[in-house]
């Protein structure tokens, strides 16, 4: 059983241009979570997502990033006009229900230049 | 906001037990307490989880206080492949929704 995949692994983006990060959960898996980590930092909530809908964005920020989960293929996270300050690791989590244990995925880290 | 309260760092060497303290005097009676660590360059794993009583897997042990008000996480042998950041994390009704905190910086010497 595949565990979370997320690719791109390294994104690099001039400021102004759009990153696509993509999460495939684990098989079964329904539910869908992305956390951001800058640099020497520990990881921040962004948004949780079942299939088609979103449960909680409470930690997306208000412009510019937006998040999927259709009913097929895999979360998107999208941040669009990027700027140097989005440059960090981006986590994507997956679990088979609302509850207990999230498994990670290894990570886009995305490069803003 | 994190309400979970842990020693920035700790070193231990390897094969001997590692104990690693939280805090979390404002716990509610539904909250679980999660343990997740974070290899360098990896995501985070889970460890290990508990609401009451105590918790043993194979990775660790959770050492809940009777007033829940604290848990140690513990290793029994650290080995080098144990240093990685630990978090813990209260999850109200095992939801999941997680915040973390600064976690513990724990570095094993051989």
């Amino acid at each position: 059983n595949a565990g979370v995949m997320q690719n791109p692994r390294h994104l690099v983006r001039r400021r102004g241009q759009e990153a696509r990060l993509r999460c495939s959960p684990m098989k079964g898996h329904s539910h869908v979570y992305w956390y951001r980590q800058l640099p020497e930092e520990g990881l921040k909530f962004m948004v949780y997502l079942q299939k088609e809908n979103i449960i909680d964005e409470s930690g997306m920020p208000k412009e510019r990033f937006s998040a999927e989960f259709p009913k097929e293929g895999p979360s998107i996270l999208r941040i669009q006009q990027v700027v140097r300050g989005d440059s960090a690791a981006y986590f994507c989590a997956s679990s088979p229900i609302g509850q207990g244990e999230q498994y990670f995925g290894p990570g886009t880290r995305l490069t803003v230049t | 906001d994190a309400k979970t309260t842990q020693p920035n760092s700790m070193e231990s060497n390897e094969e001997e037990p590692v104990h690693l303290p939280c805090n979390h005097s404002t716990i509610s009676g539904t909250d679980y307490i999660h343990w997740y660590r974070q290899l360098p360059s990896q995501g985070p794993e889970y460890v290990i989880h508990g609401l009451t009583s105590n918790v043993n897997n194979r990775m660790a042990s959770l050492a809940i206080a009777e007033d829940r008000k604290s848990s140690t996480l513990i290793l029994h042998r650290a080995t080098l492949r144990d240093a990685a950041v630990y978090y813990c994390i209260l999850i109200e009704n095992n939801n999941n929704d997680m915040r973390f905190g600064a976690g513990t910086r724990l570095t094993v010497k051989p």
